[in-house]
């Protein structure tokens, strides 16, 4: 049981580059999310899905996209990358909506755009 | 919209030292959940606990414990006898109905020995 996997664990991009940050979990878990942590600061939702097929905007949403085609997987994309989006990102996975179970996390990817 | 506060940013403490990390939110939701996670020096999240909106029984874990105040909106989490292993950055998040979820800044603890 391997919980939730990241990769990679670290990237550094040119600014204008894309990419995509993996994220896996083998728990069955319906819900799945995406979060950025800067220096002094907590996690800001990006995105979040509540099943596959289903996404929604979170509280930074903006030059990232999400798809979730399946129950394991939900990557995140970098359309064209900026100094802004050097951050480390955390993918998060729970049984139900996140609403009255705990988060499960991965290693986080530490993400520099230069 | 809702808002986690964690207004104390940096804790130091000695040894064996009581600590209370204080955190206050803000939401129009009727059911919310709220959470603490420890996010040691190695980076990892670790979850500590969760409180439904409607159950404001406090809980004890061995050192630690948590007191839900609705009418206060604070959930606020005590390490008793604090230990050098407990330093780390504290996070306190609420996610509501819909499943959104926002943390407060973080509180970063240090036990000296």
């Amino acid at each position: 049981n391997a919980g939730v996997t990241q990769t990679p664990k670290f990237q550094v991009l040119k600014t204008g580059q894309s990419m995509t940050l993996q994220c896996a979990q083998d728990m069955n878990h319906e819900y799945m999310s995406w979060y950025r942590q800067d220096p002094g600061m907590g996690l800001r939702l990006i995105h979040y899905s509540v099943g596959a097929g289903i996404t929604d905007q979170g509280e930074v949403p903006n030059g990232y996209n999400v798809s979730r085609s399946t129950t394991e997987d939900f990557p995140l994309r970098l359309l064209s990358a900026a100094p802004s989006q050097t951050s480390v990102y955390f993918c998060a996975s729970s049984y139900s909506r996140a609403s009255n179970t705990e988060a499960f996390f991965g290693q986080g990817t530490r993400l520099t755009v230069v | 919209a809702q808002k986690v506060t964690q207004a104390q940013t940096e804790i130091s403490v000695v040894e064996k030292e009581d600590v209370t990390l204080d955190c206050v939110y803000e939401t129009r939701d009727t059911t919310y959940y709220l959470f603490w996670y420890k996010q040691p020096p190695s980076g990892e999240l670790v979850f500590l606990i969760r409180r439904n909106s409607f159950d404001e029984q406090n809980e004890i874990s061995g050192r630690y414990s948590w007191n839900f105040q609705k009418s206060t909106s604070s959930f606020n989490f005590t390490i008793t006898a604090s230990q050098v292993v407990d330093s780390a950055v504290y996070f306190c998040a609420l996610t509501s109905n819909a499943g959104k979820s926002t943390f407060g800044d973080g509180t970063t603890l240090t036990v000296k020995p």
